[in-house]
């Protein structure tokens, strides 16, 4: 099946500084990807769709001067938590379509996730 | 507005049957998947319904009535490690996926 995976899995930062997550796809190419960020015993909140050699969609409320996201290939997504604060600390997970894949074109493969503490 | 409305929580016993419901407003729809996501994991795939009626995947099954907005995930034989949380989402007509919050299922021995 379709792998995507998240570095890093989880990252300690102090306020005011920023963190970078990769989501990678690995075994196939994907030319979107999301990105949602999940607070405890909250579902998922999507936050972007970002489209390889184009810009994200926000969504609404979501900074996009905050959070910075850059899709240069088919296989990478990353997203920049810039200025970083303790209310950022969340669960961010990343997702890919593989739209190479007929029948089940529009499933989401969902990497581990990073778990951000800003301190 | 988009709504998708699931229970909060359920409690069922290991080896018993349990049915979860999902039932959802959305503009357009493209198809209606589950997850399963286990506490500090992220979500993985369990199914996904577009046509109305039961699909059924070994001791997971799904339904699911376009016409009533709903949906149900039955699970059957329940083990411990079924318990996690059961997200039910919807494609919308922008395929945008459309996220309810999620029931999480407790199994007690």
């Amino acid at each position: 099946g379709a792998v995507v995976s998240q570095h890093p899995s989880w990252v300690i930062c102090k306020s005011g500084t920023s963190v970078k997550i990769e989501c990678r796809s690995l075994d196939f190419q994907a030319t979107t990807m999301f990105w949602y960020r999940q607070f405890p015993k909250q579902s998922l909140m999507l936050m972007a769709t970002s489209n390889e050699g184009s810009k994200a969609t926000y969504e609404q409320g979501v900074e996009k001067d905050k959070f910075l996201i850059n899709h240069a290939s088919l296989t990478l997504s990353t997203l920049t938590v810039t200025s970083a604060h303790p209310e950022d600390s969340s669960f961010y997970i990343c997702s890919a379509r593989d739209q190479s894949r007929q029948g089940d074109v529009y499933e989401q493969y969902f990497g581990p996730g990073t778990r951000l503490t800003v301190t | 507005g988009q709504n998708i409305d699931q229970p909060t929580e359920m409690t069922a016993t290991e080896g018993a049957i349990v049915q979860i419901n999902c039932t959802y407003q959305t503009s357009g729809f493209n198809g209606l998947f589950w997850y399963q996501q286990h506490a500090g994991e992220a979500p993985t795939f369990l199914s996904y319904n577009v046509l109305d009626g039961l699909e059924e995947k070994g001791r997971f099954s799904s339904f699911l009535s376009r016409s009533k907005g709903y949906s149900y995930l039955l699970l059957k034989e329940l083990q411990m490690k079924d318990s996690a949380s059961y997200l039910c989402a919807v494609l919308d007509s922008n395929y945008q996926l459309i996220w309810g919050a999620g029931t999480k299922l407790i199994i007690k021995p």
